[in-house]
């Protein structure tokens, strides 16, 4: 079974911190995924990783920064956290373009 | 503009009915779809999916519909159980790029 793990749950951070959202995935997937998860709009893309030190915009990648330094792990950093970026992120994997295998989320809340 | 859409926000179901939880789109160029189910606090985890190629694709209690030219899928679970409630979202692929999300349905079922 795949498995993707996020470093936290739950996070609460204030406004102007950096923030670090940690995903590692088992399975030796070429791709890697961030997603934030806000009520009524579903999943929205932020960036994306097709290869090591590879890393592609999504639909909403204003505010955050990637690294992949290694194939098994995908960081989302936060700059300088603002309230608008409070919301549900989620990682995921896969190791071709259709389906992709999600981490548990983690819940980020920026005071 | 979202291409894929989820018009009904929520829906209730009693147990041993059918549910069905229906998807538009608007781009042509989509040619593999897919349903993801997502419990609180968790990441979403794949149903289901089909290609443009078919118009129906069955996977146990799940089975998920295609009408190309209508730009319209559904999901029906049948008979629906209390487990069954989650958020359910449909994506949709063009080659070459990746997954686009719906804004999910959550779906109740009624004991």
């Amino acid at each position: 079974d795949v498995k993707v793990t996020q470093s936290s749950r739950y996070l609460v951070k204030r406004t102007g911190e950096k923030v670090f959202l940690e995903c590692v995935q088992d399975m030796d997937h070429e791709n890697m995924f961030w997603y934030r998860q806000d009520p009524g709009l579903g999943l929205r893309l932020i960036y994306f990783s097709y290869d090591v030190k590879m890393k592609e915009k999504g639909d909403i990648p204003e505010g955050y920064s990637v690294s992949r330094e290694k194939k098994e792990r995908f960081s989302l950093i936060l700059e300088s956290a603002s309230t608008n970026q409070t919301s549900m992120y989620l990682c995921a994997s896969s190791q071709y373009t259709d389906t992709q295998y999600f981490g548990p989320g983690t819940r980020l809340t920026v005071l | 503009d979202q291409q894929v859409k989820q018009n009904s926000p929520s829906l209730s179901v009693q147990e041993g009915r059918i549910s069905i939880l229906n998807c538009d789109y608007t781009n042509s160029m989509f040619d593999y779809f897919l349903w993801y189910k997502k419990y609180p606090a968790e990441g979403p985890t794949f149903l289901i999916s089909i290609s443009s190629i078919k118009d129906k694709n069955e996977d146990g209690r799940f089975t998920v519909f295609l009408n190309k030219s209508a730009k319209h899928l559904s999901l029906h679970i049948v008979p629906s159980q209390p487990g069954d409630s989650a958020v359910y979202f449909c994506a949709a692929l063009e080659p070459a790029r990746q997954l686009t999300f719906g804004s999910g349905t959550q779906l109740t079922v009624l004991p």
